[in-house]
């Protein structure tokens, strides 16, 4: 699986939106981008998954560049609640493949009142 | 839906004693179970990925002998931690996966050996 680079650490103010962007310029055709974070002692929360086209839930938007090298997860209205770890993961396979998945480090983001 | 639990939250033991995590997928069946440690201040590390009814296949450096793992039936797997040396403690989260599903994260258990 490609490996992902993010920036280790993000200040957002509460209210704004958060935009965390992850490399991943090694990408295969058949990976598919996922968005996960650990809020403090807690596990893993999916947020969102992508191949190609930008995808948006209830939770976050995902935006891939065109040439699928790079992403950037939007919180758009960001709270307290979301200060945590979010990670980056490129895998393949999609939702009806649970292969697994390889943690990088993460951004640390913290939302500030 | 999608609710992974995990059992015990925390627990403290002797060192050489074995412990055994639960970890079970409450409203769906999970035909994969997926093992990680993670140390404080660092990411979570794979430790291995069951299948329902099969040996679990190990990442390397992982010690198969030490980490038992059995994936018994499709909502429960188990960890059980042989031997266990204080160099053991750590947070152990499972995941759980269906067919048609992505991958569920259970809260996590906290292993502390004395």
């Amino acid at each position: 699986d490609a490996k992902t680079t993010q920036p280790p650490s993000m200040d957002c103010a509460e209210g704004r939106a958060a935009n965390l962007p992850c490399n991943h310029s090694t990408i295969s055709g058949n990976e598919y981008v996922y968005w996960y974070r650990q809020i403090h002692s807690q596990g893993p929360q999916y947020i969102i998954h992508g191949l190609k086209n930008n995808e948006t839930n209830e939770m976050a938007s995902l935006i891939i560049t065109e040439d699928r090298k790079s992403s950037t997860l939007i919180l758009p209205h960001a709270t307290l609640r979301d200060t945590a770890v979010y990670y980056c993961i490129v895998r393949v396979g999609g939702g009806n493949q649970g292969g697994k998945l390889i943690f990088g480090q993460g951004t640390e983001l913290s939302v500030k009142p | 839906g999608a609710v992974v639990s995990q059992h015990p939250s925390w627990v403290i033991c002797k060192s050489g004693t074995s412990v055994k995590i639960e970890c079970r997928s409450l409203d769906f069946q999970a035909t994969t179970m997926f093992w990680y440690r993670q140390f404080p201040k660092q990411s979570l590390m794979l430790m291995a990925t069951s299948n329902e009814g099969s040996k679990a296949t190990y990442e390397q450096g992982v010690e198969k002998d030490k980490f038992l793992i059995n994936h018994a039936s499709l909502t429960l797997s188990t960890l059980t931690v042989t031997s266990a040396h204080p160099e053991d403690s750590s947070f152990y989260i499972c995941s759980a996966a269906s067919g048609v599903g992505e991958q569920y994260f259970g809260p996590g258990t906290r292993l502390t050996v004395t």
